[in-house]
């Protein structure tokens, strides 16, 4: 059974370039999240999808960044104009149920490591 | 004031021994409680969730919930070598979509 897969795993970039990160989540899983990990920080909420419609993204640092999950399975997070403070480990998780069910455990792709030059 | 506090590490304990990990939250309508591990390069594995007062047993890990305290902790007893892992602590409501919040972590270290 395949888990999240995340692509790249690693990404460098130059200030000022846009990138896109892809994630495929479990199959038939509802949920789709992003989150943001600093080195030597908690993963930090960015935002969340429920099939295709996106019902939260207050988590989003800036207007640069932007997400889709069009067909309610695989989802890219696209940043534009690419800061260093952008520099980060991007994770996606994915779970079974939808909104109001929060006892539904996330799970984790390997992420992408994305290093802003 | 974080939402979600975790001891602050490094935690180091022998191999064998006891390891405790607390982490206390300041969101009074928080329901559900997990503790990932997370490797050094790799993603946060769920190890343990818990959704009720009282104590949860899996294993060598046992997770405790006090809501009226806000609190919950992870106990690994019998600590491996290969138990050296940072642990989330991540606590998600309803009402916001069921999106975790994680607080920093905890670098454990078991030595053999």
């Amino acid at each position: 059974g395949a888990g999240v897969s995340q692509s790249p795993r690693y990404k460098v970039a130059k200030r000022g370039q846009d990138v896109a990160l892809r994630c495929d989540p479990i199959s038939g899983h509802v949920s789709l999240f992003w989150y943001q990990q600093a080195l030597g920080q908690g993963p930090e909420f960015l935002t969340y999808f429920q099939n295709e419609a996106q019902l939260d993204k207050s988590g989003l640092p800036s207007d640069r960044f932007f997400a889709e999950r069009p067909e309610g399975s695989v989802s890219t997070l696209k940043i534009q104009r690419t800061q260093q403070e952008d520099s980060a480990v991007y994770l996606c998780a994915s779970s079974l149920g939808g909104q109001g069910y929060s006892n539904q455990p996330q799970h984790f792709g390997d992420g992408t490591r994305l290093s802003i030059l | 004031q974080k939402e979600v506090e975790q001891n602050s590490g490094p935690l180091s304990v022998p191999e064998g021994a006891i390891a405790s990990l607390n982490c206390t939250y300041s969101d009074r309508v928080s329901q559900s409680f997990f503790w990932y591990r997370q490797y050094s390069g790799k993603s946060p594995e769920l190890i343990m969730s818990i959704y009720s007062n009282g104590d949860k047993e899996d294993g060598r890990f046992t997770a405790q919930l006090n809501k009226a305290s806000q609190y919950v902790s992870l106990l690994i007893r019998d600590s491996q070598p290969s138990d050296s892992a940072t642990y989330l602590c991540a606590v998600s409501e309803e009402t916001s979509g069921s999106r975790l919040t994680f607080g920093e972590g905890t670098q454990l270290t078991v030595n053999p």
